[in-house]
């Protein structure tokens, strides 16, 4: 079964203090690895998306790495603030031109002043 | 706002009655996607259009649930004979043919 776990469930942080996600996928044949920021009441937004081929990508104080070997993917951030306190979910698509994504729980970060 | 956008953003309703959802994804976008959320859970696929046509639903959608999109713009969700169970957020998303999905900012559904 396809499946996709994240670690932790949830964590609180210190501004300014940096924290790093986890996402473990069993999810194969393998498209790509997303993770969305989703604030409370709102709708997933995008942060970062990779292919398999890809080890790292970035976007200002996110930054996400895959290892298809491990199947395993991390978001760290940096430098955290206040406004970076959401859930953080890891999503997979199996497969090439699927529409089918797979969604982990995610994990729910506080930030605290 | 170009955006995905759904209405209402909250609803309160008595269980029994019956509840509807709009969403209008971004124009241009041939694909839309429903899914509800339960707290602290991951969005779970519910239904699947291309234009109007609705192409796949979940196990999930039980017969108290009907989506449609008439005219391959808007979709509407509608529950039926609504339970306590059905409390949720109800996400929509939207893309192009292959893409990355764009998600509304939900319905949140509370049946008491």
């Amino acid at each position: 079964k396809n499946q996709v776990e994240q670690s932790p469930q949830s964590l609180i942080i210190l501004e300014g203090k940096n924290c790093t996600l986890q996402c473990n996928y069993t999810v194969s044949p393998f498209s790509n690895l997303r993770w969305y920021k989703q604030d409370t009441g709102r709708g997933p937004v995008s942060l970062t998306i990779m292919t398999f081929s890809e080890n790292t990508k970035s976007n200002g104080r996110y930054t996400a790495t895959l290892d298809a070997d491990t199947k395993q993917s991390s978001l760290h951030i940096t430098a955290s603030q206040l406004s970076d306190s959401a859930s953080y979910i890891c999503v997979v698509s199996p497969n090439t031109g699927t529409y089918k994504y797979i969604f982990g729980t995610g994990t729910r970060l506080k930030v605290l002043a | 706002d170009t955006g995905v956008s759904q209405d209402p953003r909250h609803k309160i309703t008595k269980r029994g009655q019956n509840v509807t959802f709009r969403c209008d994804p971004i124009s241009e976008h041939n694909r839309l996607y429903w899914y509800r959320q339960t707290l602290g859970q991951g969005p779970e696929f519910l239904t699947y259009f291309q234009n109007e046509a609705q192409l796949e639903k979940s196990r999930l959608l039980s017969d108290r649930f009907s989506a449609e999109r008439p005219k391959g713009s808007f979709s509407t969700l509608e529950i039926q004979r609504t339970e306590q169970g059905d409390s949720a957020m109800y996400l929509c998303a939207s893309s192009l043919v292959i893409a990355e999905q764009f998600f509304g900012p939900g319905t949140r559904l509370t049946v008491l």
